[in-house]
């Protein structure tokens, strides 16, 4: 299958520092990745769909300002989380979709702590 | 928008033993099913998708099961193995647009 990867997959900062995870699609091109956030023993929610070249779609409730959403080419998108506080502590997961099949893949993830 | 609910939240089963997990859907167009396995801590991996225009669609020891007009699919997992045990998520999208996860079943097969 195809492979997404995650960078970084844990990492730990200080309340109102800014975080950045980037999200790959190594051996595809990807026009639209997916940011998830998953809360521990809880489901996937959708934050926000990245759009290559364009501004990313957010979902309902999602600080758009808070979560910053580039997607510069056909192979990166990044998440940055502005001024992180303890309660933005989760797992943050991208995925990409081949576009011939539909099929998503997922990144390994990034477990975000803020202290 | 697409609502999707999955149950049960938790199953138990003997090694041997079949797993069924169940999901309905809320739009009627979507007409892509995919479901997924996530050990802890790791991504979630695809196991079996399904698309509208199908019924059924097995792989070995997995099957999933499509029923457009009440709206609601199935995974099923037959000779279950310990290494079986996760946590699956079933989802549902309109062709390539957003998946919508369903909350997730805890499978644990006792040897």
């Amino acid at each position: 299958g195809a492979v997404v990867s995650q960078h970084p997959s844990r990492v730990i900062c200080k309340s109102g520092t800014s975080v950045k995870i980037e999200c790959r699609s190594l051996d595809f091109q990807a026009t639209t990745m997916f940011w998830y956030r998953q809360f521990p023993k809880q489901s996937l929610m959708l934050m926000a769909t990245s759009n290559e070249g364009s501004k990313a779609t957010y979902e309902q409730g999602v600080e758009k300002d808070k979560f910053l959403i580039n997607h510069a080419s056909l192979t990166l998108s990044t998440l940055t989380v502005t001024s992180a506080h303890p309660e933005d502590s989760s797992f943050y997961i991208c995925s990409a979709r081949v576009q011939h099949t539909g099929e998503l893949f997922f990144g390994e993830g990034s477990r975000l702590t803020v202290l | 928008g697409e609502n999707v609910e999955q149950h049960p939240s938790t199953l138990s089963v003997q090694e041997g033993d079949s797993a069924v997990i169940k999901c309905t859907y809320s739009d009627s167009a979507s007409n892509y099913f995919p479901w997924y396995k996530q050990e802890l801590g790791k991504r979630p991996q695809l196991i079996i998708d399904i698309r509208s225009n199908v019924g059924e669609k097995k792989d070995q020891r997995i099957a999933v099961t499509l029923n457009k007009t009440a709206k609601h699919f199935s995974l099923h997992i037959t000779e279950t193995q310990p290494e079986d045990s996760a946590v699956y998520f079933c989802a549902a999208s309109r062709g390539f647009q957003k998946l919508v996860f369903g909350t997730g079943t805890r499978l644990l097969v006792s040897p």
